[in-house]
């Protein structure tokens, strides 16, 4: 399954919300009903972060801030407002269907 | 607290075999639904899955690398090992290990530093 992320680079005001898109080749529903679709954000230097699991579900000390959403084969990540320590790179992946896959990733900057 | 660590090389030869050790508490392969996973990262590019492997002993890997790789377990040493062999420049990258979990059918929910591996002459 090929993961597609829109854009692939995202300067932001600080402050300000923040939205990346994924889109994958075929629908990430699977036959347990689930959908598999997570983000994961990389600060520079630094190894990836689980932020988001199943579409919307954020993981053990995500901030608030950070909110997934979509079905199918489209989904968003989005961030309420935008603070220095968000800079990086985020990835979408999907794990419906082995192998996992990933997106080519989408740097968030600040302008 | 959960912590992983991947140990090995940082330069191999072309065609040599790379072995990794992912080293980490916090958890044990011996509950069930848990599992290890590997990943890597060309410098500068976009993360790649390698394989995985759940407490059960069951084992997934990339089909594109399959032929080379091999993942095992030693559940009483905490530890996960990783082998590729026949390496090639292409390969030079950081290796993640990650734990996961079946819930989630393999996403990797928490992270290792990483190790460099450096394929060159």
């Amino acid at each position: 399954i090929v993961m597609t992320q829109t854009p692939l680079s995202s300067p932001v005001t600080l402050g300000q919300p923040a939205s990346i898109s994924c889109r994958s080749s075929q629908s990430l529903v699977h036959s347990d009903g689930n959908t598999y679709l997570s983000w994961l954000q990389q600060r520079p230097g630094q190894p990836p972060r689980l932020l988001i699991y199943k579409i919307s579900n954020r993981f053990s000390g995500v901030p608030d801030r950070f909110s997934g959403s979509g079905a199918g084969t489209d989904f968003t990540l989005k961030i309420s407002r935008v603070e220095a320590e968000d800079v990086g790179v985020y990835y979408c992946t999907q794990a419906t269907q082995f192998p996992l896959t990933f997106g080519q990733g989408t740097k968030l900057e600040i302008k | 607290q959960i912590t992983l660590k991947e140990s090995g090389p940082t330069l191999v030869k072309p065609t040599q075999t790379l072995t990794l050790t992912c080293t980490f508490s916090g958890f044990s392969l011996s509950t069930s639904g848990v599992g290890v996973g590997w990943i890597r990262q060309p410098p500068g590019k976009a993360l790649e899955w390698l394989a995985l492997i759940y407490w059960d002993d069951d084992k997934r890997y990339s089909p594109s690398l399959k032929s080379r790789l091999t993942i095992t377990k030693d559940t009483s040493k905490n530890q996960v090992v990783l082998t590729m062999t026949n390496m090639d420049p292409v390969d030079t990258a950081t290796y993640y290990c990650a734990h996961t979990a079946s819930m989630v059918r393999g996403v990797p929910l928490s992270w290792g530093q990483g190790t460099l591996v450096t394929v060159s002459s």
